[in-house]
This record gives C-alpha cells, sequence and structure tokens, in this order.
C-alpha cells in the first residue's frame, strides 16, 4: 500500500488566516492526489483532484499544489463553514487516504 | 445529478456476513471510465477504502480486507453490493458508497452516499 501521511493532525485558526494542509506519500504518485473536506455527521466532500484541479463549485479560496511525494492544501482565507476534517486520498495505486487534519477554532 | 444510497443491516453479528447495496441514479456503470467505490470510517476515526469497482467490471480491494471482501455491480438495476465476510467488532462504521467519474487515470470521489453506520455486536 501506498501510505499518505498529513500534518499537523490538528491546527487551530481564526476567521480570516491563511492555513496549509501538508499531505506525503510513501512513495511518487505523480499528481494522483485528491483532498475532501468532512464535517461532523456528513460524507466527505470533494474539494480538489489532480494535486491542483478545483472542483466545481468549491471556494476558489482552496488551492493544492505539489506532485510526486510532497502536496499542500491551502485555505487562503478562512471562513466559519471551513472548520472541518480535511483529507487527503491518493489513486495512484489502490485507493488509501490520509489520517485526516482536524482544523477549529481558535 | 448524481445520487447515491446505501441500505442494508444496522446490527450485525460477530462472524456473520454483512451484505450492503448502494443503489444509485444519474450514471450508467457501463460508461467507460466511471467507477464505484466502497469507504468505511470508523466512530471518530479516518476513511478507509475498502475497494472500487469499475464499469468495465474490474475490481480493486484493500489488501488488508482483500480475503473478506466481495464487489459486485448490476447495471440494469444501477445498484453495486458488497459482501465482508466474518464481521467483527472493529468492522464497526459508516460504510460509504460513491460515485468516480472518467477521469483519465485518476480515480476521485465526487459524489457520496448518506453512508449507513453498521455496528457488530452479538
Amino acid at each position: 500500500d501506498i501510505q499518505m501521511t498529513q500534518s499537523p493532525s490538528s491546527l487551530s485558526a481564526s476567521i480570516g488566516d491563511r492555513v496549509t494542509i501538508v499531505c506525503r506519500a510513501s512513495q511518487s504518485i505523480d499528481t494522483s492526489l485528491n483532498w475532501y473536506q468532512q464535517t461532523a455527521g456528513k460524507a466527505p466532500k470533494l474539494l480538489i483532484y489532480g494535486a491542483s484541479s478545483l472542483q466545481s463549485g468549491v471556494p476558489s479560496r482552496f488551492s493544492g499544489s505539489g506532485s510526486g511525494t510532497d502536496f499542500t492544501l491551502t485555505i487562503s482565507s478562512l471562513q466559519p463553514e471551513d472548520f472541518a476534517t480535511y483529507y487527503c486520498q491518493q489513486s495512484y495505486s489502490i485507493i488509501t487516504f490520509g489520517q485526516g487534519t482536524r482544523l477549529d477554532i481558535k | 445529478q448524481v445520487t447515491l444510497k446505501e441500505s442494508g443491516p444496522t446490527l450485525v453479528k460477530p462472524t456473520q456476513t454483512l451484505t450492503l447495496t448502494c443503489t444509485f441514479s444519474g450514471f450508467s456503470l457501463s460508461t467507460t471510465g466511471v467507477a464505484v467505490g466502497w469507504i468505511r470510517q470508523p466512530p471518530g476515526k479516518a476513511l478507509e477504502c475498502l475497494g472500487v469497482i469499475y464499469w468495465d467490471d474490474d475490481k480493486r480491494y484493500s489488501p488488508s480486507l482483500k480475503s473478506r471482501l466481495t464487489i459486485t455491480k448490476d447495471t440494469s438495476k444501477n445498484q453495486v453490493v458488497l459482501t465482508m465476510t466474518n464481521m467483527v467488532p472493529l468492522d464497526t462504521a459508516t460504510y460509504y458508497c460513491a460515485h468516480s467519474p472518467p477521469s483519465g487515470f485518476d480515480y476521485y470521489f465526487d459524489s457520496w452516499g448518506q453512508g449507513t453506520l453498521v455496528t457488530v455486536s452479538s
């Protein structure tokens, strides 16, 4: 399996802050990296696919970058609805997810 | 509009076999490049992809669970069925099915079912 490691596991931030979440793959996965947002009791929501493509309907404050083994999800200016848990997912081989990053309000 | 919904038992006993059905609309699983995945999430824990079935009936399973899993599709009924044998309490989780659109070699889940909580307990 390709292991996906996210950092940090949790972070606290304020409305308007710029936040970056890192996802590292145990081997190169080119740009086969996707990001999801999950709020409590809800199914995950796709934010970014192919490492940097914004899913339709997702606000432009979300962006993704990276290739190979290192990837980032950036939220440029946090809004109240962004406090959630974020997961990365690779599809280079058998699909695996990261362990999640919980983002809560400071 | 793509929709998916999981159905099946909410409680199973240890050693029993779990069968979940994903009924979907808004797409065809015979369309080239389309896939449906099963993902689970134990309470308070991370997402885990159990397996994926592709438009051409190819299947990929989590290596750690492969011996216990079977995923099948019925294209005429717009359904995908997950079977997991020898259930144990650690299999207690919310089980989701999700749609992956045609996207070349990259597979991601752009629509999800609401999920169904399955508890394994005697």
